[in-house]
């Protein structure tokens, strides 16, 4: 089974450029996250889908970021304009929910984004 | 809402001795608990997980972990730890029956020695 896919793996830009991140997430899983990691610190959510539907947008900086999962499968996290903060790793991963059961959270490698 | 601390940023051990990586967590309500490991330039890989039960978890590469309720602690722990478990190590909490909204720690950076 293929694991969650994320590409670029690496991207470096300069800043106010726009950058775009995507996912594909583990095939048949309908929950798709977003993590922003710094580095040295753990990961942070930014926006959490249940199929095509943003549920938990509430860290998701809204006047730079955006994302959309439009047909409740792969994902893109949009960065525009990219601030020399914006450098981190941006981790994507899926999980598929059960009735009465907590359910793994399967991670995607990342993309290390460095803004210059 | 909940919050995790993992107070040890680096423990340094030498191959095959024991090792414990402490994790501490806030909540106001029953908790659900996780440890995740991350290799360099790689995604997180579920170590274990707490949900109910025995307090006792037992995980994938021969990791274990006790939760203890009375001192708001999952600490993880490995007897005998080898050159392949250098690592980051990230200790996560969630309040969601689904464990879907998870708040991470800071993470505890693992370095096995020779």
């Amino acid at each position: 089974e293929a694991g969650v896919v994320q590409s670029p793996r690496y991207k470096i830009i300069e800043k106010k450029q726009p950058v775009a991140f995507w996912c594909n997430p583990i095939s048949g899983h309908n929950t798709l996250y977003w993590y922003l990691q710094n580095l040295g610190q753990g990961p942070e959510l930014l926006i959490r889908y249940e199929n095509e539907e943003a549920v938990d947008d509430s860290q998701l900086p809204k006047d730079r970021f955006s994302a959309e999962r439009l047909k409740g499968v792969d994902s893109t996290l949009k960065i525009q304009p990219a601030e020399l903060g914006d450098s981190a790793v941006y981790l994507c991963a899926s999980s598929s929910r059960t009735s009465g059961s907590t359910d793994t959270q399967y991670f995607g490698p990342g993309t290390r984004l460095t803004v210059l | 809402a909940q919050s995790v601390t993992q107070l040890d940023s680096q423990v340094p051990v030498f191959e095959e001795a024991p090792v414990e990586l402490r994790c501490n967590y806030s909540s106001s309500v029953s908790v659900y608990l996780f440890w995740y490991v991350q290799y360099p330039n790689q995604g997180l890989q579920l170590l274990l997980k707490y949900l109910s039960g025995s307090t006792l978890v037992k995980g994938i590469n021969g990791f274990e972990a006790e939760f203890n309720k009375s001192q708001t602690s999952f600490h993880l722990r490995k007897p005998s730890v080898h050159i392949s478990d250098t690592a980051e190590y990230f200790c996560a909490v969630s309040e969601d029956n689904y464990g879907q909204n998870f708040v991470f720690g800071p993470g505890t950076r693992l370095s096995v020695l020779p």
